[in-house]
């Protein structure tokens, strides 16, 4: 079974760092480009950034370029989420979604994990 | 970047009904070399993350309900869900993936119970 578990989220001030990780298991995670994707409270979805099978080659939404940076490790199944300098409107759920081997659509999500930027 | 909108924002449907949704991009997702559509719709209900429905624009997802349809081409979608359940109670994205990795989504849609 598919499974993606993030973690890491909660409260921080604008300004501050926050560190999230996806632990997936069920497929052979360095395979799959991956993906961020966040949802603001009550708001729509909003795709963040991606990573290459290999991590060799990430894009980013011009609005988090230079603050945050995707990575994985195939080694532990595990993709992350570097973000500094957060701002107030960083906070969201932030879900990691991977790619569908033979299209760019998301195929499986996990559950989210909540970011809060509050002073 | 594609701009994604959908319409309408919210319709409430009778059980048993069929409920209508429109998605249009603003320029094409249709890839012509291999003539499909770079267009997908998730379902999601409150609480949770989104569920992929349909792909290349018309593809039902392992899973699905054929009660779920998707339709159209170039820049103009629909997703239809015919004799509509209580449990199909969701908002509902269209997603672009032609411009990889500049991905965008719709607004959503919500979908009530009349």
């Amino acid at each position: 079974e598919v499974q993606l578990v993030e973690a890491g989220g909660g409260l921080v001030q604008p300004g501050e760092s926050l560190r999230l990780s996806c632990a997936v298991s069920g497929f052979t995670f360095s395979s799959f480009w991956m993906n961020w994707v966040r949802q603001a409270p009550g708001k729509g979805l909003e795709w963040v950034a991606d990573i290459r099978p290999d991590g060799g080659e990430t894009s980013y939404v011009d609005s988090v370029k230079g603050r945050f940076t995707i990575s994985r490790d195939n080694a532990k199944n595990s993709l992350y989420l570097q973000m500094n300098s957060l701002r107030a409107e960083d906070a969201a759920v932030y879900y990691c979604a991977r790619e569908k081997l033979d299209g760019g659509t998301f195929d499986f999500w996990g559950q989210g994990t909540l970011v809060t930027v509050s002073s | 970047d594609i701009v994604m909108t959908q319409s309408p924002a919210s319709l409430a449907v009778s059980l048993g009904e069929r409920a209508t949704i429109n998605c249009k991009s603003s320029q094409s997702v249709l890839y012509n070399s291999n003539n499909k559509n770079f267009l997908s719709w998730y379902q999601q209900k409150p609480g949770q993350p989104p569920k992929l429905l349909i792909y290349w624009a018309s593809t039902r997802e392992s899973g699905v309900p054929d009660r779920f349809s998707g339709s159209g081409s170039g820049t103009d979608f629909t997703l239809t869900i015919s004799n509509l359940q209580a449990e199909d109670v969701a908002v509902y994205y269209c997603h672009q993936y032609y411009n990889t990795p500049f991905f965008t989504f719709g607004p959503g849609t919500k979908v009530d119970i009349k």
